[in-house]
This record gives structure tokens, C-alpha cells and sequence, in this order.
């Protein structure tokens, strides 16, 4: 079975640039997850989906970081504008919901730099 | 509000040492506690898990005990290998909180042949 998969898996762009993350979650996992990892940190959670809704992006700055997930499957987060401290790992998470707690598949994230 | 606090790395260790990373919680109610292992270039990977007070979560000759008395989920393997060289995240989920997982700030394992 194929894991989460995320691309590309590193970008380097200049402040002010736009840029996007794309994600495919495993097959059936009806949850998603964005997660912001800043160098030598744990992540955080950015926006959770549910389907297609987004039922949590209280931590998303709506400013300039947008996100979607149209169908229901993959999602796209962009920046726009970007800013310097904006360089992390981006990582995406997906679950199922059987069980007391759904364990979070991680993919293997993009690593923005911001120059 | 949740937190979870970890031991700052990174660790250094002779192969066959003995290994143990700090983890200490701040949560309401009754969290799950997980430990999640970072190879390099790779995604997160769950190592082991525990959802309540006294169970021992354990994988690959890594265990880890829930203790609610102390709030803390201490992360031990006897016996190091290389291929244990990894960053370690410790990490809780709060059932009062939805299936948000809150991370520690992660460990550094460095195992030296």
C-alpha cells in the first residue's frame, strides 16, 4: 500500500514568491493534516480536514497561507506571499477513523527555504 | 492547554549502550502518548504507543511506560544499534482535543560503531 506522498520535496524560492505544496493521502484515509516542522522543533498542526471540510485551521495564518482540499483526497497548501520565516518542513498527515485514536501516517514533507 | 516537553539532544552513544530520553506531558483528562521516530530524509513513523495509565507501549526493543503519577513516558532501549540513529519525537494526543497531536521538540540519537 503506498504512503502518503507529498511533492516536490524541497523548494527554494525568494520572499514574496508564491509557492504550493501538494499532497496525496493513503487511499481511504478521510482525514488530513498540515504540519509545519521548523528546524530542530516537533510540528505543529497547521489545518486538519474531514473529508473536504477543514474543521480546524485555528494555527493556519489566513493571511497568506491558504488551503484546500477539493474533492475530498489530495490537497494543495500554498504561500502567498512568502516571508523568511517561513522556511520549515511541511509535512502531511492522513488517518482513518476506526479506533479509540487514528494513528497519523506521516509523508515525508517539503522543505521550503525562503530566501 | 497540551504540552509536551522532551530532553534536549543530541544523544551520542557507543553501539550496545543503554538508551533513555526524558518525556514529561501537560495535558487535561486522559491523554495518549506516543513516541514517533524521524529517520533522516524520511516522514515521521510511529515507534509505540500507550492510551492509558500503566500500559507499556513497545516496538523493535524500544519501550516506553504511561506513568500518570509523575506525567511522564520515558523513552528506553537496552541495547542501541546504528541503525537507531534517528530524531525522536514524543508526543500526546488529547481525546478532549479532537485527534490533534501535540509534539515535543525532538531528540537527536547519534550511534556511533
Amino acid at each position: 500500500e503506498a504512503g502518503v506522498v507529498q511533492s516536490p520535496r524541497y523548494k527554494i524560492i525568494e520572499k514574496k514568491q508564491p509557492v504550493a505544496f501538494w499532497c496525496n493521502p493513503i487511499s481511504g484515509h478521510n482525514t488530513l493534516y498540515w504540519y509545519r516542522q521548523n528546524l530542530g522543533q516537533g510540528p505543529e498542526l497547521l489545518i486538519r480536514y474531514e473529508n473536504e471540510e477543514a474543521v480546524d485551521d485555528s494555527q493556519l495564518p489566513k493571511d497568506r497561507f491558504s488551503a484546500e482540499r477539493l474533492k475530498g483526497v489530495d490537497s494543495t497548501l500554498k504561500i502567498q506571499p512568502a516571508e523568511l520565516g517561513d522556511s520549515a518542513v511541511y509535512l502531511c498527515a492522513s488517518s482513518s477513523p476506526s479506533g479509540l485514536y487514528n494513528e497519523q501516517f506521516f509523508g515525508p514533507g517539503t522543505r521550503l527555504t525562503v530566501l | 492547554g497540551n504540552s509536551v516537553t522532551q530532553m534536549e539532544g543530541p544523544v551520542t552513544l557507543s553501539e550496545e549502550a543503554f538508551l533513555t530520553i526524558n518525556c514529561t506531558y501537560t495535558a487535561t483528562g486522559y491523554p495518549s502518548l506516543f513516541w514517533y521516530v524521524q529517520y533522516p530524509g524520511e516522514g515521521l513513523q510511529l515507534l509505540l504507543k500507550a492510551t492509558k495509565a500503566d500500559d507499556k507501549g513497545s516496538n523493535k526493543g524500544f519501550e516506553a511506560t504511561y506513568r500518570k503519577e509523575t506525567t511522564s513516558f520515558h523513552l528506553e532501549k537496552g541495547s542501541v544499534q546504528v541503525s537507531d540513529s534517528a530524531v525522536y519525537f514524543c508526543a500526546l494526543i488529547n481525546n478532549n482535543a479532537g485527534n490533534m497531536l501535540t509534539f515535543g521538540g525532538g531528540t537527536r540519537l547519534m550511534v556511533k560503531p
